[in-house]
């Protein structure tokens, strides 16, 4: 069975200071890894995706992962946080069902 | 017009009344989602949709009715609704292959507030 945790319903950082999420997984078999973005009173979008290959993965606004098999993780890092980055982000796991098994989410909350 | 396209976006019904919430997917994809986010919750899945067939029922109370006329389209009937299911409902739509599942994509969500 496949499972997510994220670690920290909430994390609050300092404008331009570096964003971690934090996110571990575990998954029987090979996993596809998946980091979304819901802004209020809107779907989830997503940020980037682990399939195969390269395992740091960049994403859109600049954030990027890196999977690490060892650890069973996919963090979530961002060099420079921007006031327009606070939302909540959804890591997921997907790994040969037709389900997504996301974990609770964080909230990110930037401080000027 | 692209993507996931949910209608309506806010809803408030009465305990009596029925409604309906609808999905449509213009991405071409064979497997469709209905999800409930409520607050301080994690999201729920309730009903997969893959090649029109629900694959998936996950103990969903009866008050709420799936419907998937065909592979771009979602439907959720709903009736007899209490204020716990006030919530924000995701239709989700995504491609299924052999053995992976590709990412799902959102719509916007509907807002549904039960009086």
């Amino acid at each position: 069975a496949q499972s997510v945790t994220q670690l920290g319903s909430h994390v609050s950082v300092s404008e331009g200071a570096l964003v971690l999420l934090r996110c571990n997984y575990s998954s029987s078999v090979p996993p596809y890894l998946f980091w979304y973005v819901q802004y209020p009173n809107q779907g989830l979008q997503l940020l980037l995706k682990y399939t195969t290959g390269a395992t740091l993965v960049k994403g859109i606004n600049g954030f990027e992962a890196e999977f690490k098999k060892s650890e069973t993780s996919f963090h979530l890092t961002k060099p420079s946080a921007h006031m327009s980055d606070a939302a909540e982000y959804f890591c997921a796991v997907s790994a040969g069902n037709y389900q997504l098994i996301w974990g609770a989410g964080t909230k990110l909350i930037i401080k000027p | 017009e692209t993507g996931v396209t949910q209608t309506p976006r806010h809803l408030v019904m009465g305990m009596t009344n029925k409604k309906s919430l609808k999905c449509e997917q213009h991405l071409g994809h064979n497997a469709m989602y209905w999800y409930k986010q409520s607050a301080k919750k994690p999201l729920e899945l309730m009903f997969v949709y893959n090649f029109k067939e629900q694959t998936e029922n996950n103990s969903v109370p009866s008050r709420f009715s799936p419907e998937c006329p065909n592979s771009s389209h979602l439907f959720l009937h709903l009736h007899t609704l209490q204020p716990e299911d006030s919530a924000l409902y995701l239709c989700a739509s995504s491609q299924v292959g052999v053995r992976m599942n590709t990412e799902a994509f959102f719509g916007q969500g509907t807002r549904l507030t039960v009086v």
